[in-house]
């Protein structure tokens, strides 16, 4: 079975501190994603990676920096965190190929920045 | 602009019904279509593709129109543990990683 696996199920942190969220995948997936989810808003892409050292802008990075140094492991990286990053944020892998389109989700963090 | 719409719900059933839902994308290029489930305070997971010819996985049936740009999910003899929200996916490209989401039906089977 495909595991993701995320550093915390819940984290609070304050306004101003710097935020890293962790993200691993034992599958060998070239690609992973990092959302955030929200109601009313739905699944939104923050950033994504399809290879090592790889990464791209999703639809709302502002805020966020991302690292993959290693194939499985994804980091998200809140620079400054801000009360409107309170979210949960989920991370999702998958292969390339035929079935890129089957995305492999953590369990996510619930973030609440005070 | 939104890429992918769905009715947000909820859509309460008793169990034994009948339920539908309906997608729309904006996309005309748009390749692959999928629709994938979420209980409460879980994790996406994939439910199912969509094809063009239509296709059926036990009491799930879902079905692509392309050129209306719709995509529907038909659940028969709805089971309370049916009750979740179902997301409406999209691909935009040929290689299909970046997934367009929609923002999911929430779906409640009562007994």
């Amino acid at each position: 079975d495909v595991k993701v696996t995320q550093s915390s199920r819940y984290l609070v942190k304050r306004t101003g501190e710097k935020v890293f969220l962790e993200c691993v995948q034992d599958m060998d997936h070239e690609n992973m994603f990092w959302y955030r989810q929200d109601p009313g808003l739905g699944l939104r892409l923050i950033y994504f990676s399809y290879d090592v050292k790889m990464k791209e802008k999703g639809d709302i990075p502002e805020g966020y920096s991302v690292s993959r140094e290693k194939k499985e492991r994804f980091s998200l990286i809140l620079e400054s965190a801000s009360t409107n990053q309170t979210s949960m944020y989920l991370c999702a892998s998958s292969s390339q190929g035929a079935s890129s389109y089957e995305q492999y989700f953590g369990p996510g963090t619930r973030l609440t920045v005070t | 602009r939104k890429e992918v719409e769905q009715d947000p719900g909820p859509f309460n059933v008793p169990e034994g019904a009948t339920v539908a839902f309906n997608c729309t994308y904006s996309n005309s290029a748009s390749q692959s279509f999928f629709w994938y489930r979420q209980d409460c305070r879980k994790e996406p997971k994939l439910l199912m593709s969509v094809y063009s010819s239509g296709n059926e996985d036990g009491r799930f049936t879902a079905q692509l129109n392309r050129a209306s740009q719709y995509i529907s999910l038909l659940i028969r003899d709805s089971k309370l543990s049916d009750s979740a929200t179902y997301l409406c996916v999209v691909t935009p490209n040929q290689a299909g990683t970046a997934l367009i989401f929609g923002k999911g039906t929430t779906l409640s089977v009562s007994s």
